[in-house]
């Protein structure tokens, strides 16, 4: 059954410090992955989207990474701000051409000051 | 502004009474999808549709309808809601490839007593 779960379920850090979020994935065949920020009662927002050929992707302090081979993602995100609190979504897409989305279940994410 | 708009916002109602959610995009997006969002559980696709007249089977169809008679419009139809239908839903379009960003709509709160 295609999958995607990621951990930790919820992190709590300090204004400025950086973070690492995971994401691991059955989803075959795989077509892109993407990480969304969602605001508490609002809709997703797309941070990145990568290929299975692209390794890196940054959007201003987030950077996503991918490695197809083992089927793992993370999100870095650097020098944090009050305003990263939030649930961050990793969700992958089926084979191109499907439109199927398989979502993870989020890390919620407290920045406290 | 580009955007993707859903109403109700909110909605309370009973077992049985007929419902529609509407969904409207201005950014002439090919693709357009439902999802519910559950505790726990993240968002899990409904239904999906990828031009005019063309609609697919999400990972949780049951007791949905949907209809894309327009390429702006795709409505989501309860017929005869159930409280296990309570949820937070969102309506996302984006543009004719799978790679393409998805927008979100704000989310509809529905109440089914």
């Amino acid at each position: 059954k295609n999958q995607v779960e990621q951990s930790p379920q919820s992190l709590i850090i300090l204004e400025g410090k950086n973070c690492t979020l995971q994401c691991n994935y059955t989803v075959s065949p795989f077509s892109n992955l993407r990480w969304y920020k969602q605001d508490t009662g609002r809709g997703p927002v797309s941070l990145t989207i990568m290929t299975f050929s692209e390794n890196t992707k940054s959007n201003g302090r987030y950077t996503a990474t991918l490695d197809a081979d083992t089927k793992q993602s993370s999100l870095h995100i650097t020098a944090s701000q009050l305003s990263d609190s939030a649930s961050y979504i990793c969700v992958v897409s089926e084979a191109s051409g499907t439109y199927k989305y398989i979502f993870g279940t989020g890390t919620r994410l407290k920045v406290l000051a | 502004e580009a955007q993707v708009t859903q109403n109700p916002r909110y909605l309370i109602t009973v077992t049985g009474k007929k419902l529609t959610v509407t969904c409207s995009q201005n950014m002439n997006h090919e693709y357009m999808s439902w999802y519910r969002q559950d505790p726990g559980l993240g968002l899990r696709q409904i239904y999906y549709s990828m031009n005019v007249e063309v609609t697919d089977k999400g990972d949780v169809p049951e007791g949905y309808k949907v209809s894309r008679k327009e390429k702006r419009n795709f409505p989501l139809i309860l017929e005869s809601p159930s409280p296990n239908q309570t949820s937070l839903y969102f309506c996302a379009s984006s543009g004719g490839s799978s790679y393409n960003e998805q927008f979100f709509g704000p989310g509809t709160r529905l109440t089914v007593l």
